[in-house]
């Protein structure tokens, strides 16, 4: 079975705080996503990413950057946390267009 | 846009009921569909994928169809149980969009 796995299921931080999200795949695949889910907002394509060292925004970028050192770990680094970034956090991975989700991460900004 | 619609958006029967949740989306410019079930706190499970040349697909008590001329997909879910209890979000793709969800909720 696939498996996408995200390092912590749940995050408490400081407002200002740099915060590192880690995700990682283990079966080989090109494409890596992140997103936020929040009530009544549904999930919102924060990053992805289709190759090593290559990245691409998705519909709400601003106030996050990504990572992709290697082919099987995704970073999500939110650069100086604030309160309107507390969310869950879900990573992807695809492979054939099929979409492997995480476990997720409640993020928690105080 | 692509706009990703989900009716109804949250849904309790009996048990051993057959129900249907829909997911309509304005751009059918679509190469699959996929449909995915995420329980309270957790991740999305995926459920089936639907290739926009095919019209439907099935797993067990599941069965998805797409008709991509109107924008429409159904999930069916045959003689309900407890345990299908979720929220279930489609996701036509194309430009990554997911739908809000239909919170179902099965009584014993």
């Amino acid at each position: 079975d696939v498996k996408v796995t995200q390092s912590s299921r749940y995050l408490v931080k400081r407002t200002g705080e740099k915060v590192f999200l880690e995700c990682v795949q283990d079966m080989d695949h090109e494409n890596m996503f992140w997103y936020r889910q929040d009530p009544g907002l549904g999930l919102r394509l924060i990053y992805f990413s289709y190759d090593v060292k290559m990245k691409e925004k998705g519909d709400i970028p601003e106030g996050y950057s990504v990572s992709r050192e290697k082919k099987e770990r995704f970073s999500l680094i939110l650069e100086s946390a604030s309160t309107n970034q507390t969310s869950m956090y879900l990573c992807a991975s695809s492979r054939q267009e099929k979409l492997f989700f995480g476990s997720g991460t409640q993020l928690s900004v105080l | 846009k692509q706009e990703v619609t989900q009716i109804p958006a949250a849904l309790s029967v009996p048990e051993g009921e057959n129900l249907v949740l829909n997911c309509s989306f304005t751009d059918s410019a679509i190469y699959n569909l996929q449909w995915f079930r995420q329980d309270p706190g957790k991740g999305l499970t995926s459920l089936l994928l639907i290739q926009s040349s095919q019209r439907e697909q099935t797993s067990g008590r599941l069965n998805a169809s797409l008709d991509k001329s109107s924008g429409r997909s159904t999930l069916y879910i045959a003689a309900s149980q407890p345990g299908d209890s979720a929220t279930y979000l489609c996701a036509p793709r194309g430009k990554l969009i997911f739908g809000q969800g239909t919170e179902l909720s099965v009584k014993p």
